[in-house]
C-alpha cells in the first residue's frame, strides 16, 4: 500500500518559535495535499489544501500567515507553524490525493508548544 | 459546516457483542468512508461507500448508507478488545472538490 511519512512525529517547543513539518508519499505522487489538525479527543479539522506548485487554499478560520504550507514537489510538503503558542498545541495530519483521487494519510506529527 | 455528527460519541460494550456507530451529515456526497484511529495514532482507512450504493461488507465490518436521510452506520461484529479505537466517518461532498470532512467521531472501548 501507499506509505505516507511526516517527520517530526512528535516535537516540544518553546513559545514564539516555529516548526516545520514535513510530510513525504514514499511510493508515489500527490498531486494535492490536505492538512488536517486534531484536537485531543476531537476529530479531524481541515486546515488547508495545496496543489503542487501552487498557493495553499486555507479553510475558514485558518491563518495563512500562521501555518505556511508549501507544496515544492509532487512528493513533498511541509507545515510551518510560525510564533508558535500553546494553543496551537495539537496533532497534525498530513494528507496526500494521488492522481487517481485516493486519499491517504500520514502518521501524524504531535506538536506541544510550552 | 460540513462536518458530520457521529452518534454515540462513546460506546462501552463487553467482547463479544455487537457494536453500532451513526453518523448523519449535511450535504450531498460522493462517498462516505469509515476511518479508524488508535490513541495518539494516525487514521486507518477501513471502508468506502459510495452514494450509489446501500450497503457493503468488510470481515466483522458492515457499512449501510441511506442517502435520504443523509445517515451512514457502521457495525462491527463479534468485537474484540483490539477494536477499542475511535471511529469516524469522512463524507466527500459532491461539490466541493476532492476534500473530505470528518464526523466527531465515536470513541468504541471493548472490554475484555
Amino acid at each position: 500500500g501507499a506509505v505516507v511519512s511526516q517527520h517530526p512525529s512528535r516535537v516540544i517547543c518553546k513559545s514564539g518559535t516555529s516548526v516545520k513539518i514535513e510530510c513525504r508519499s514514499l511510493d508515489f505522487q500527490a498531486t494535492t495535499m490536505f492538512w488536517y489538525r486534531q484536537f485531543p479527543k476531537k476529530s479531524l479539522m481541515l486546515m488547508a489544501t495545496s496543489n503542487e506548485g501552487s498557493k495553499a487554499t486555507y479553510e475558514q478560520g485558518v491563518e495563512k500567515d500562521k501555518f505556511l504550507i508549501n507544496h515544492a514537489s509532487l512528493t513533498l510538503s511541509t507545515l510551518t507553524v510560525t510564533s508558535a503558542h500553546p494553543e496551537d498545541s495539537s496533532f497534525y495530519i498530513c494528507s496526500p490525493l494521488t492522481r487517481q483521487e485516493t486519499q491517504y494519510f500520514g502518521p501524524g506529527t504531535r506538536l506541544l508548544v510550552l | 459546516s460540513q462536518q458530520g455528527e457521529e452518534d454515540p460519541q462513546a460506546l462501552s460494550i463487553q467482547e463479544g457483542e455487537n457494536a453500532t456507530m451513526n453518523c448523519s451529515y449535511k450535504t450531498s456526497i460522493n462517498n462516505l468512508q469509515w476511518y479508524r484511529q488508535n490513541s495518539g495514532r494516525g487514521l486507518v482507512h477501513l471502508i468506502l461507500i459510495r452514494s450509489n450504493e446501500r450497503e457493503k461488507h468488510s470481515g466483522r465490518l458492515r457499512v449501510t448508507l441511506d442517502t435520504s436521510k443523509k445517515s451512514s452506520s457502521l457495525l462491527i461484529t463479534a468485537s474484540r478488545a483490539a477494536d477499542t479505537a475511535s471511529y469516524f466517518c469522512a463524507t466527500l461532498p459532491s461539490n466541493t472538490g476532492n476534500q473530505f470532512y470528518f464526523g466527531t467521531g465515536t470513541s468504541l472501548t471493548v472490554i475484555p
